[in-house]
């Protein structure tokens, strides 16, 4: 089945650029997703990229897909203290998320 | 308009017992996911319905675990004989459809003693 990995922990200083990565072992997910969690709330979409996209930029979110080594990545430009959060990855290629183990960013002053 | 809710926010039980979680979809969502959240770790898909019918439960861990939807929109995840492991928060989320993207409630964080 398919397996999502994603490092830890991140840590940046408030208004640089925060890149958290993601490697998936399922190469025929058809959609690729980022969502957000903060502390007792649920999970949000920030953003998505199809499968037969390089890129995808939404405001201050770039994500950049590389289909050959099977890699996810996800920009934040101007990180924020309330961009503060756990950021996980997900696939789908049928009807369920395949979500990774999260990345914790913590955004300081 | 409202989201998803799910009812109870938490919910402390003992080794054995029975506990029914609750989810209240978005209205008009034929879809919906239940997945769990370890500590720590990211959401594991348990089932998924359209409509009545649960149309995958491959991620039921085994046959305590069961859920229903019986009307089409609110579900109900039953857990028989608990045990400290099945300690979790549980995840419930609709969509329109297939692909498009699932909306997320806050969760039921279950304690198993």
């Amino acid at each position: 089945g398919e397996d999502v990995e994603q490092s830890l922990f991140l840590s940046v200083r408030e208004g640089d650029s925060s890149v958290i990565n993601c490697t998936y072992t399922d190469s025929s997910s058809t959609y690729l997703y980022w969502y957000k969690q903060e502390p007792g709330a649920g999970l949000q979409l920030l953003t998505y990229i199809f499968s037969n996209m390089d890129m995808k930029q939404d405001q201050r979110l770039t994500v950049l897909l590389n289909k050959k080594d099977k890699h996810l990545s996800l920009r934040i430009a101007d990180t924020q203290t309330g961009d503060s959060a756990i950021y996980f990855c997900a696939g789908t290629n049928t009807d369920k998320l395949i979500f990774g183990t999260g990345t914790r960013l913590q955004v300081f002053p | 308009g409202a989201g998803v809710s799910q009812t109870p926010s938490n919910k402390v039980t003992e080794k054995g017992k029975y506990v029914e979680l609750r989810c209240d979809p978005i209205s008009g969502h034929t879809a919906l996911y239940w997945y769990r959240q370890s500590l720590g770790q990211g959401p594991e898909f348990l089932i998924y319905f359209q409509g009545t019918g649960a149309a995958d439960d491959s991620g039921l861990p085994n046959d305590r675990f069961f859920a229903v939807r019986p009307e089409g929109s609110v579900s109900t995840l039953k857990i028989q004989r608990t045990e400290r492991g099945d300690s979790a928060v549980y995840l419930c989320a609709s969509s329109t459809g297939h692909y498009n993207e699932q909306f997320f409630g806050p969760g039921t964080r279950l304690t198993v003693l």
